[in-house]
């Protein structure tokens, strides 16, 4: 398997614009979650899907954001519209979710930088 | 707010040396993870310890969990330089109901190793 798989890599885009995000999860993982990565506030937990249903989403800053997961293996996080405080590392993550109870790992996608200008 | 809190914030030694990283949370846990971030890539799974274990060794790596402290430390044997990087505690909260592994990392510790 080539692992959790991000794109972009690498995201420039100006105030107001739209930014979309996606991931492809590891096939046969159950979860999937986007975390957001910045210095000041460190790994946050953005939203997380089960069976490809949203489970949790208190950590989605505002209504700007939005996740969706349409099918196993594929997911996307929007922004819009974007503003320079969204620049972060945005991370996918998927793990076996609710079929190892107990004892789920997390399997990291390399991370999309997004800077908003 | 973060649940897991890892001392110290940064850390330099000499290749050979051991380095030991602690981390600390709040509420009950199933279990307890750390992590590894090279810079400009995505974490790396490290080791699991339950809540119902007390040690656990992987390799150059052991890591004790104290649940009535809620804390945990991870120690780096005989480290070499390629151990470079953040290392972040998370931990998986028993709050009841199915875990689908909804992890809260801590602030991390940069552990630089120096050849």
């Amino acid at each position: 398997d080539a692992g959790v798989i991000q794109s972009p890599r690498h995201e420039v885009t100006e105030m107001g614009q739209e930014v979309t995000l996606r991931c492809k999860p590891i096939s046969g993982h159950n979860s999937l979650f986007w975390y957001r990565q910045t210095m000041m506030r460190g790994l946050e937990l953005l939203i997380y899907f089960n069976n490809n249903v949203p489970i949790d989403d208190s950590g989605m800053p505002e209504d700007r954001f939005s996740a969706k997961m349409p099918n196993a293996s594929f997911s996307t996080l929007k922004i819009q519209p974007s503003e320079p405080r969204d620049s972060a590392v945005y991370f996918c993550a998927s793990s076996l979710g609710d079929r190892v109870p107990g004892a789920n790992v997390l399997t990291f996608g390399a991370g999309s930088r997004l800077t908003v200008l | 707010s973060q649940q897991g809190e890892e001392d110290p914030q940064a850390l330099s030694i000499q290749e050979g040396e051991n380095a030991t990283m602690n981390c600390s949370y709040k509420t009950s846990i199933n279990n307890l993870q750390w992590y590894r971030q090279n810079s400009g890539r995505g974490l790396v799974h490290l080791i699991l310890i339950r809540s119902n274990e007390r040690e656990k060794h992987s390799g150059r790596l052991r890591v004790t969990l104290d649940t009535s402290k809620k804390s945990s430390s991870l120690l780096i044997t005989a480290s070499r330089a390629a151990d470079t990087a953040s290392y972040f505690c998370a931990t998986d909260p028993n709050a009841g109901g199915t875990s689908y592994g909804k992890l809260t990392f801590g602030q991390g510790t940069i552990l630089t190793v120096h050849p």
